[in-house]
């Protein structure tokens, strides 16, 4: 089946622009996570939902940043007024309830503020 | 707060000679650990996880709970083991965040 899909793959924008990512996880899985990578750098948590819920939102790293996720399927990432330490690869991921922590992971978006 | 540590940023090995990967972590508790492996071009994908004490392509860890470890090794590496890996971890053996490492970057020399 189908895996995760994210985009666009690529954004450029300039600073001060928002910007909208968009998450599209595997059917049926009901937790959805986004991560952000930044250049040399591991993978930072932002924020997982349970369903449409957030119950974790702890890695969200000002209120610029915010998310939401509709019909426990499509989330999406905005990020208002960018600046320039935003520029990353922003990654989604999704899991099943209940079964193991396997977390399979969409192509990312990467994004680069000018 | 959790942490997971990979020492190497930068790995090279000869094809056929055995592979290890450092990982450690600092957690009071009992965590999840993972491999994740990113090849080129391709997404991140789960390797290996600890409480399923298996081996895949090769490859096992073994969790040490004294020395807060879980290093990734195979006793023969193959070019087609050249990829970013990352050792992660979760607080929880269920729908929980991962906390990742900076990754290792491997390179299999023929």
């Amino acid at each position: 089946g189908a895996g995760v899909s994210q985009s666009p793959s690529n954004k450029v924008t300039e600073k001060g622009k928002d910007v909208e990512l968009r998450c599209d996880p595997i059917s049926g899985h009901t937790a959805l996570y986004w991560y952000r990578q930044r250049l040399g750098q591991g993978l930072e948590f932002l924020i997982y939902f349970q369903g449409n819920s957030a119950p974790d939102k702890s890695g969200l790293p000002s209120d610029r940043f915010s998310a939401e996720r509709t019909g426990e399927s499509v989330s999406t990432l905005t990020i208002q007024r960018t600046q320039q330490e935003d520029s990353a690869v922003y990654l989604c991921a999704s899991s099943s309830l209940g079964g193991p922590n396997t977390q399979y992971f969409g192509p990312g978006t990467r994004l680069t503020v000018l | 707060a959790q942490r997971v540590t990979q020492p190497e940023k930068l790995l090279s090995v000869f094809k056929g000679a055995p592979v290890e990967l450092k990982c450690n972590y600092s957690y009071s508790g009992s965590p999840e650990l993972f491999w994740y492996v990113q090849y080129s071009r391709q997404r991140l994908q789960l390797l290996l996880r600890h409480i399923s004490r298996e081996s895949i392509k090769g490859f096992t860890a073994d969790l040490n709970k004294g020395e807060t470890s879980f290093h990734l090794k195979k006793p023969f590496a193959q070019e087609e083991d050249s990829a970013m890996y990352y050792c992660a971890l979760s607080l929880n053996f269920g729908n929980e965040k991962l906390t990742f490492g900076t990754g290792t970057r491997l390179t299999i020399i023929p």
